[in-house]
């Protein structure tokens, strides 16, 4: 199977809370990162959690690291219509630098 | 934060030509830059590596003949697509990584859009 996976596609209320969820297979990962992608542009990096790490919280978004599931989570606080997007989770392996995605999650935020 | 940029934005050629790709690191130095392309509506694959004064590292199936990579400076790469067809057609990104920041971020251009007729 792929290296990360992602669930296609999320819809959510505008106001209401958004989990983005990851699962990987290599525990060998050092860092693991959530991007943001919107029509047309490149991707834009939204955080990023190191492999020793459990949690970590930004303004409106926490990230969550199940190393022993090897499972991520991105939650949005007060998701808002901007928010909507695709978002890509992708790891960096002890072994090298390259990044591996997973095929993204497509948020859309309803009004 | 980092800025990486690309040029063109987009470009559209005919069957046969070929095309340049700039990527650079505005505000910082980047030893490592990496090319991905990108199909609609799928993830990025990570095409080569390309290193600061070496030889880029291409991934399995890319052909290095065929994508010409350079990386002549600190803050630039370029990209050339050879003798480009319509199955080329794609959304090119790069990245860069900060040599001076450490840890294993990289930060993405807003890619360009190559359309071959």
């Amino acid at each position: 199977g792929e290296d990360v996976e992602q669930s296609l596609f999320l819809s959510v209320r505008e106001g209401d809370s958004s989990v983005i969820n990851c699962t990987y297979t290599d525990s060998s990962s050092t860092y693991l990162y959530w991007y943001k992608q919107e029509p047309g542009a490149g991707l834009q990096l939204l955080t990023y959690i190191f492999s020793n790490m459990d949690m970590k919280q930004d303004q409106r978004l926490t990230v969550l690291l199940n190393k022993k599931d090897k499972h991520l989570s991105l939650r949005i606080a007060d998701t808002q219509t901007g928010d909507s997007a695709i978002y890509f989770c992708a790891e960096v392996k002890a072994a090298g630098n390259k990044l591996t995605f997973g095929g993204g999650t497509r948020v859309l935020v309803k009004p | 934060g980092a800025v990486v940029s690309q040029h063109p934005s987009r470009v559209i050629c005919k069957s046969g030509t070929s095309v340049k790709i700039e990527c650079r690191s505005l505000d910082f130095q980047a030893t490592t830059m990496f090319w991905y392309r990108q199909f609609p509506k799928k993830s990025l694959m990570l095409m080569a590596t390309s290193n600061e004064g070496s030889k880029a590292t291409y991934e399995q199936g890319v052909e290095k003949d065929k994508f010409l990579i350079n990386h002549a400076s600190l803050t630039l790469s370029t990209l050339t697509v050879t003798s480009a067809h319509p199955e080329d057609s794609s959304f090119y990104i790069c990245s860069a990584r900060d040599r001076l920041a450490g840890g294993e971020t990289q930060y993405f251009g807003p890619g360009t859009r190559l359309l071959v007729l």
